[in-house]
């Protein structure tokens, strides 16, 4: 299986903060990933796809970037609607997985 | 626009078969993309569990095909999920979703998620 590993695992920001979290997988998968975004007691969002294609209607606050084994996830400047967990997921290869997660919160 | 439902029971015992549904309303199972299941244990990530296109062989989880079966029923415009042998390892929030593209020859994203279900394995 193709591990993946986000960090941090959590992170307290200012809102208007710029934050990046960062995915990183095992083996190659090109651009082979998906970012979605998790409030509590929620079902995932999908944000990013492709590694870099922003999903319809998610906010241009979000980008995404990186090939290969290396990721990144951004958030231009960070808003209290952001708080939640956002996962990485490849579907390079079967079976799908995701990262850890990283908790964001407002500091 | 789509929209999925999760319904079964809450509380299965163990060794027993939990059994899922998700109503689908606003787009027909028949017409196009993938459905399937994503997992989350309390406190913890997601696990893909398996999906399918409509009248084509499913793709599982290794770590649990031989415990799952996925199928849909386009009369009631619904898809399920049969888990057998169930211990507390497999207590989640169960969510189905729906899948663009099949995760094998092509890019794949879950664009639609029910609002997901917990299920407790205990006595």
């Amino acid at each position: 299986d193709i591990q993946m590993t986000q960090s941090p695992s959590s992170l307290s920001a200012s809102v208007g903060d710029r934050v990046t979290i960062t995915c990183q997988a095992s083996h190659d998968i090109h651009r082979n990933l998906n970012w979605y975004h998790q409030k509590p007691g929620k079902a995932p969002n999908l944000l990013i796809y492709d590694g870099v294609d922003l999903e319809t209607g998610v906010t241009s606050r979000f980008s995404g970037d990186g090939m290969g084994t290396e990721f990144t996830f951004t958030i231009s400047s960070l808003q209290p609607e952001d708080i939640g967990t956002y996962y990485c997921q490849q579907y390079s290869r079967l079976p799908l997985t995701f990262g850890g997660g990283t908790k964001v919160q407002i500091k | 626009q789509v929209q999925l439902l999760e319904s079964g029971p809450g509380l299965v015992k163990p060794s027993e078969t939990l059994s899922l549904t998700c109503g689908v309303s606003g787009y027909l199972i028949s017409d196009g993309y993938y459905w399937g299941w994503v997992r989350q244990a309390p406190g913890k990530g997601l696990e893909w569990i398996g999906h399918f296109y409509y009248g084509e062989e499913p793709y599982f989880n290794p770590s649990l095909k031989s415990r799952i079966t996925l199928s849909g029923d386009t009369s009631r415009n619904q898809l399920s999920l049969k888990m057998i042998s169930v211990t507390a390892a497999d207590s989640a929030v169960f969510f189905c979703a729906r899948f663009r593209g099949n995760c094998v020859t092509t890019s794949c994203q879950i664009d639609s998620w029910g609002q997901g279900l917990l299920v407790t394995v205990s006595t």
